[in-house]
């Protein structure tokens, strides 16, 4: 088990517009998501944690306003890129850990290709 | 093969050989360390962990190390093979924290 899904695996939006990542996990429940973005060659980057029914914590430097963060429940996360940009292109990566664990282990979704013209 | 990790991201090893993927951490008061694979394209994939009251653990085809007076961390492959080509990350955490902080990677491609 600990297999978590990513919706869509990849989208090309226009300048300007919102784009909506999901995260599922799918066999377990988790108690905090954590949304990461990888540039090409780079490693993760944490963007924020999220537990599910509160308000998402950012890394400095990440608009909390640009990256809206939802946790509705213990299984689903979505970020949504509000008025993308170019600079905003990147590989977008959820992972989860699992609740009633005490291991700090972060399972991961697939990824997220978002490619902003 | 061997990598020295920040300083030699990228490792050739020889298909059926050993690989050693080095990483050294930052954090001293980190407790908690995974070694992810990363494929092109992919998400990161977990290998194994280790906690810090350790010095070695094993799984399937690998072994962890952890040094925690020098703050090293290394994964050991056994008989390589070309499905293990990809991206190699350590990451280290705080227990309680839940966050963790990802070292730069060391690609591994494997020699037919």
């Amino acid at each position: 088990g600990a297999v978590v899904s990513q919706h869509p695996s990849w989208v090309i939006c226009k300048s300007g517009t919102s784009v909506k990542i999901e995260c599922r996990s799918l066999d377990f429940q988790a108690t905090t998501m954590f949304w990461y973005r990888q540039f090409p060659k780079q490693s993760l980057m944490l963007m924020a944690t999220s537990n599910e029914g509160s308000k998402a914590t950012y890394e400095q430097g990440v608009e909390k306003d640009k990256f809206l963060i939802n946790h509705a429940s213990l299984t689903l996360s979505t970020l949504t890129v509000t008025s993308a940009h170019p600079e905003d292109s990147s590989f977008y990566i959820c992972s989860a850990r699992r609740k009633g664990t005490d291991r700090e282990t972060q399972y991961f979704g697939p990824g997220t290709r978002l490619l902003v013209l | 093969g061997e990598s020295v990790g920040l300083h030699l991201p990228t490792l050739s090893v020889q298909e059926g050989d050993n690989s050693i993927i080095n990483c050294a951490y930052s954090n001293s008061a980190s407790d908690y360390f995974i070694w992810y694979k990363q494929e092109s394209g992919k998400g990161p994939q977990f290998i194994i962990d280790i906690r810090s009251n350790m010095d070695k653990r094993q799984g399937q085809r690998v072994t962890v190390l952890l040094n925690k007076t020098v703050k090293h961390l290394s994964l050991q492959i056994a008989a390589t093979q070309p499905g293990d080509s990809a991206v190699y990350f350590c990451a280290e955490g705080v227990e309680g924290d839940y966050k963790l902080s990802f070292g730069a990677g060391t690609t591994v491609t494997v020699r037919a």
